[in-house]
């Protein structure tokens, strides 16, 4: 099945910072979505962006499906940014058809 | 905005009992839901796929006799785990499918936010 790689698996920073994560994808895929889990467990929908750039905020997001990598920046962090951000793909094709396949996180502590 | 519930939010029961979970799409019908497991600092993993009016689709090593899974309606789906034991112990996440959300041709999942099972 497809693999989703995502990096860094942890980053810290002070309120302020910028930031940038990635998530690599080993084929191609027909959704690709960006998720902020709180330290309550919910997964908060950031962006559905299987190709190209869109912002949301302090957050935007680009994905370059053709070389099979998207990127979440985040912008003048706030310690509410803190959790986990997952990385989630369908794959075109085959029999995952419709099923999310999640990287493994990058677990972001943001400090004061 | 896709609001989908999950009840309970917390379970405990005792080893050798049944618990079941729903996971409702509050404002907006959902022909596809999904269940996840995650365990403690993990990713998600999928268990199944539950399409409304036919047989839920399990990923390879779920016991679909110990997890049982019902889309009655375009609104809701359970998810039984049946004679519980402490390894069944989990944060279980549904989700559901709406498409149209982003585009046309789009299918976003939304999430529910999770019931955490405890089982003793």
């Amino acid at each position: 099945g497809i693999q989703v790689e995502q990096s860094p698996p942890d980053l810290i920073l002070q309120e302020g910072a910028n930031s940038t994560l990635r998530c690599n994808f080993s084929d191609s895929v027909n959704n690709l979505q960006w998720f902020h889990q709180n330290p309550w467990g919910q997964l908060i929908n950031l962006f559905y962006i299987p190709s190209g750039t869109k912002q949301n905020g302090r957050l935007s997001a680009t994905t370059v499906a053709t070389e099979r990598y998207s990127l979440l920046y985040i912008s003048s962090s706030q310690t509410t940014d803190s959790g986990v951000y997952f990385c989630a793909v369908v794959n075109r094709g085959g029999t995952s058809y419709g099923k999310l396949t999640f990287g493994q996180g990058t677990i972001l502590t943001v400090h004061p | 905005g896709a609001v989908v519930s999950q009840h309970p939010s917390w379970v405990i029961c005792k080893s050798g009992t049944s618990v079941k979970i729903e996971c409702r799409s509050l404002d907006f019908q959902a022909t596809t839901m999904f269940w996840y497991r995650q365990f403690p600092k993990q990713s998600l993993m999928l268990m199944a796929t539950s399409n409304e009016g036919s047989k839920a689709t399990y990923e390879q090593g779920v016991e679909k006799d110990k997890f049982l899974i019902n889309h009655a309606s375009l609104t809701l789906s359970t998810l039984t785990v049946t004679s519980a034991h402490p390894e069944d112990s989990s944060f279980y996440i549904c989700s559901a499918r709406r498409p149209g959300a982003s585009g046309v041709n789009s299918y976003e999942q939304y999430f529910g936010p999770g019931t955490r099972l405890t089982v003793t």
